[in-house]
C-alpha cells in the first residue's frame, strides 16, 4: 500500500539518549517534513526537505537534525533527548507541484 | 511569516445538529491555500476540505463547508447534521502556492470536537 511510515510507533527515551525517528515514502514526492504536535500549540514545523540532498529549519529546530540521502526516507535525530522533546512526531510528504500533504501514523515520544 | 489561530480549544454539539470552527490566520501574501484537517483518536491526519483563496466561492465536502473571508482573513468550518464519527481533533491550516520559497502548512493550535449522542 502506498504511503508514507514511520517508526517506531511509540518510544520512551532516558534524557541524555540519542534517538532516530524514521520515516519513508513510497510516492516518490520531492517534499517531505517533520512536525511534532503539543496540546494547544497544533502542529509546529521542525524541518523540511523540498528536494533530496536538501534541508531547512522550521520554526521548531533546536535539539533536532535531519537528513535526506534519498527521496525516500527524512529521518529526524534527537541528539541529546530532554523532557522538553516529549511530543508527537508527524512525517509528512507532499509532490511539490500538489497541495496536499500526506502524514505518517506519528510517533508519541515520552523522555524521562 | 504565517499565523494561525483557532480560538475554540473545545466544543461539542449533539449528534444531528450543525457546528461552526472558527479559524483566522494572519498573512501578507495574496494567493494562498487554506485547509482543514480532522485527526480523530486514531492519530491519522485527514484533510477534510481544502480553498483556495483566489477563488470566491466557498468549497464544500458532502457534510462539510467553510465560509471563507478573505479581507477578514477569516476561515471557518461548518459540519452539517453532525455525526458520532465526527469527534475529533480539528486543525485550520495554511499554504502558500506551490512553488514559492516556504510553501509549507502552518496550523493552528487546534479544536476538540465532541459530538454528543
Amino acid at each position: 500500500i502506498a504511503g508514507i511510515t514511520q517508526a517506531p510507533t511509540s518510544q520512551i527515551l532516558a534524557a541524555g539518549r540519542r534517538m532516530t525517528l524514521r520515516c519513508t515514502q513510497d510516492m516518490r514526492h520531492n517534499a517531505m517534513y517533520w512536525y511534532r504536535q503539543d496540546l494547544g500549540l497544533g502542529l509546529r514545523l521542525i524541518h523540511y526537505s523540498n528536494t533530496a540532498g536538501t534541508t531547512g529549519k522550521g520554526e521548531v529546530p533546536d535539539g533536532y537534525s535531519v537528513s535526506r540521502a534519498n527521496t525516500d526516507d527524512f529521518p529526524l535525530t534527537l541528539a541529546s533527548a530532554v523532557p522538553s522533546q516529549t511530543s508527537v512526531y508527524f512525517c509528512a510528504s507532499r509532490q511539490g507541484s500538489n497541495t496536499e500533504a500526506f502524514f505518517g501514523q506519528g510517533t508519541r515520544l515520552t523522555v524521562v | 511569516a504565517q499565523t494561525v489561530t483557532q480560538s475554540q480549544p473545545e466544543m461539542s454539539v449533539q449528534e444531528a445538529e450543525t457546528v461552526t470552527l472558527s479559524c483566522t490566520y494572519d498573512t501578507s501574501e495574496n494567493n494562498y491555500y487554506l485547509f482543514w484537517y480532522k485527526q480523530p483518536p486514531s492519530r491519522q491526519m485527514i484533510l477534510v476540505i481544502r480553498q483556495e483563496a483566489y477563488k470566491q466561492q466557498n468549497a464544500t465536502e458532502n457534510r462539510f463547508s467553510v465560509n471563507f473571508q478573505k479581507a477578514a482573513k477569516s476561515f471557518s468550518l461548518k459540519i452539517s447534521d453532525s455525526q458520532l464519527g465526527d469527534t475529533a481533533m480539528y486543525f485550520c491550516a495554511f499554504m502558500k502556492l506551490p512553488g514559492q520559497a516556504g510553501n509549507m502548512l502552518t496550523f493552528g493550535g487546534g479544536t476538540r470536537l465532541m459530538v454528543k449522542p
